[in-house]
């Protein structure tokens, strides 16, 4: 089946660091990637997407590199803050839903020491 | 984000009793979605709206009927509430405006099934 999956479970950086979150996507026909960034007790916030015909994507200190031959998405942080605490995930839309029909991950802690 | 308010932020009930969820959106957007989050699991589609009185099941559909009467409104009704129900609940919405745009979420409703 479909599923979207993270390889570190936690990150624990120094403030001023670049952050590296890493996900692995299964379905090699989605077609659309974004990563969310969620603070305890508060809904998943949008960080940044990509789409299928790009390899690359930057956004206000945050990058989001897409390999669809390994099936691979990543989450760059530029000089990580402490307010850059909170669990990341990545979710895949599988293309031809004809809505979308998200699949998320479980999720990286990041924690950031001041 | 896309003003999106949950109601209500904690709710805690006896196994058995009717709850209903509500979700209000002020910014018109077409489909609406219902989501739980578990620990060791990312968020799983309970339900979506893509317009009033159209709705359709998602992948942990059993035990949840929704309903759509107006675009900004999107209920979520567990007829007979049963512990492995207690989860956090997150509404989000979608504009429609082409498959590739992300969803947007609410702050979710913290529910425990006593």
């Amino acid at each position: 089946g479909e599923s979207v999956g993270l390889h570190l479970p936690t990150l624990s950086v120094q403030e001023g660091d670049n952050s590296i979150i890493n996900c692995a996507y299964s379905n090699s026909a989605s077609d659309y990637f974004i990563w969310y960034k969620q603070e305890s007790g508060k809904g998943p916030q949008f960080i940044i997407d990509i789409r299928s015909n790009m390899d690359k994507r930057q956004g206000q200190r945050v990058t989001v590199l897409l390999n669809k031959t390994v099936k691979h998405l990543s989450l760059q942080i530029a000089a990580t803050q402490p307010g850059d605490s909170a669990v990341y995930f990545c979710a895949e839309n599988p293309a031809g839903t004809g809505f979308q029909k998200l699949v998320f991950g479980t999720g990286t802690r990041l924690l950031v020491s001041p | 984000d896309a003003g999106i308010t949950q109601s209500p932020r904690h709710k805690v009930t006896e196994t058995g009793t009717p709850v209903t969820l509500r979700c209000h959106q002020t910014e018109n957007h077409r489909y609406m979605y219902w989501y739980r989050q578990d620990p060791g699991h990312g968020l799983r589609l309970i339900h979506y709206s893509y317009g009033v009185k159209d709705t359709d099941k998602g992948e942990v559909s059993d035990g949840y009927s929704v309903s759509r009467s107006k675009t900004e409104d999107f209920l979520l009704t567990l007829e007979s509430a049963t512990s492995s129900q207690t989860s956090v609940y997150f509404c989000a919405t979608h504009n429609g405006q082409g498959v590739n745009q992300p969803q947007h979420f609410g702050d979710g409703t913290r529910l425990s099934i006593l």
